[in-house]
């Protein structure tokens, strides 16, 4: 079964610093991969997506994210932090070719806090 | 303004209540779903529809109900919770014709007391 992983449950940095935040994905095929970020009370908001072609893809706010698919990760990272970065952040998977449901599998979140 | 939106935005209600949850999608979608959030966990996909057809159930306790009156709705009917069904509940639609990007609401935060 596909699965997703997010292996640092609490990030802080701070204000300035560079940040990666680490996901891990298990799936034979070629995924699609999603970034979302979660800010409190708030519901998600998609950072970024991979499909095919490049492996570096840029999003929104800064954020960029590389697929390395013998690693299996696909790494979300930041040169500056902003203090409006802290948030939740989701990796997600869904399966390339499916039926068409759509069905995105989560990644149990990374918590960014930012130090000032 | 996601195109997503969920009422209420808050929700108390005791164990024998009944109320229910909606979701409006303004982005000509087609696929709507429901996942629950609940703390340290990840999110769980509960329902999806296509088309206003149920494609999907996982496993979701009868006390919850979904319906779907058209592409652009969806509610979820909620009926002799448990304080355990308190979480964050998310709707999200998505086009026929994307590769899987959900679009989602700001969510529905539910408290079974």
């Amino acid at each position: 079964a596909q699965s997703v992983t997010q292996p640092d449950i609490h990030i802080t940095v701070s204000e300035g610093a560079s940040l990666e935040l680490r996901c891990n994905y298990s799936y034979g095929a070629t995924p699609y991969l999603f970034w979302y970020v979660q800010s409190p009370g708030q519901g998600l908001q998609l950072l970024l997506k991979y499909f095919s072609g490049d492996t570096l893809v840029q999003g929104i706010k800064g954020f960029e994210a590389e697929f390395k698919r013998s690693q299996s990760s696909f790494n979300l990272r930041k040169p500056s932090v902003h203090w409006s970065d802290a948030a939740e952040y989701f990796c997600a998977v869904v399966e390339h070719g499916s039926s068409n449901t759509g069905k995105l599998i989560f990644g149990q979140g990374t918590t960014l806090q930012v130090k000032p | 303004e996601t195109g997503v939106t969920q009422t209420p935005r808050h929700l108390v209600m005791g164990m024998t209540n009944k109320k229910s949850l909606k979701c409006e999608q303004h982005l000509g979608h087609n696929a709507m779903y429901w996942y629950k959030q609940s703390a340290k966990k990840p999110l769980e996909l509960m329902f999806v529809y296509n088309f206003k057809e149920q494609t999907e159930n996982n496993s979701v306790p009868s006390r919850f109900s979904p319906e779907c009156p058209n592409s652009s709705h969806l509610f979820l009917h909620l009926h002799t919770l448990q304080p355990e069904d308190s979480a964050l509940y998310l709707c999200a639609s998505r086009s026929d014709r994307d590769t899987g990007e959900l679009f989602f609401g700001e969510g529905s935060r539910l408290t079974v007391l």
